[in-house]
């Protein structure tokens, strides 16, 4: 069984750019969760959805992180415009049910320059 | 809120054998549970160990078991007899149980993780 994925695993773009993230859960599972680290900080929470729903976004650092989960299989993370804090490893997560056990994906890492 | 601290940044034990990586957490909540999350380079982060913050008895998985102490907020974990494939960050993190909030808050609170090498 394919684990969650994450594409890409690097991304290096100028501040100011467009960067699409994506994210690719386990097969069946409804529950779907982004984080993110910043150098030498704690892995932050951004958001959980519900198949295509947004459950909790409450992480979600400004309007410029666009998250979406269109038909509740893959979703994408949009960070329009970069700036330079937004570099950082993105986690994608997901479960079966709420509360259950969540896989992760490796991570993908932003650089802003 | 809750916080989860880990004040080791990195650690270093030599091949088989054992060592302890702290975690502390604060939190109002009685029902709750704590996770040690591994990461090996450039690969998935995986659940190590699990505990249940209502069971007494410290959880065990092979050669990773932990010291919980609710009453201290202390989620320690130790890995006995340790092996070359054990080096990674070891995230520990916290998550509300269903019972709180109505069962709306799934997300997992993490500490900045420490780095475990090992030596041959």
């Amino acid at each position: 069984e394919a684990g969650v994925t994450q594409f890409p695993s690097h991304s290096v773009i100028e501040k100011g750019q467009t960067v699409t993230l994506r994210c690719d859960p386990i097969s069946g599972h409804d529950n779907l969760y982004w984080y993110r680290r910043v150098m030498g900080k704690e892995i932050k929470f951004l958001l959980h959805f519900v198949k295509e729903s947004k459950q909790d976004e409450s992480g979600m650092p400004n309007n410029r992180f666009l998250a979406e989960r269109t038909g509740g299989t893959y979703s994408t993370l949009k960070v329009q415009p970069a700036e330079l804090e937004d570099s950082g490893v993105y986690f994608c997560a997901s479960s079966v049910y709420r509360g259950t056990e969540a896989f992760f994906g490796q991570g993908t890492r932003l650089t802003v320059v | 809120a809750q916080t989860v601290t880990q004040s080791q940044p990195e650690m270093s034990v030599q091949e088989a054998e054992t060592v302890t990586l702290s975690c502390t957490y604060d939190t109002s909540e009685s029902d709750y549970y704590l996770f040690w999350y591994k990461q090996p380079p450039s690969r998935q982060m995986i659940l190590v160990i699990r505990q249940e913050a209502y069971k007494q008895q410290n959880a065990t998985e092979n050669r990773f078991s932990v010291n919980f102490q609710k009453a201290a907020k202390s989620f320690s974990l130790k890995i006995s007899d340790s092996q070359l494939g054990d080096a990674a960050m070891y995230f520990c993190a916290y998550r509300s149980a269903p019972s709180n909030s109505g069962g709306s808050n799934y997300k997992l609170t993490f500490g900045k993780g420490t780095l475990l090498t090992v030596n041959p």
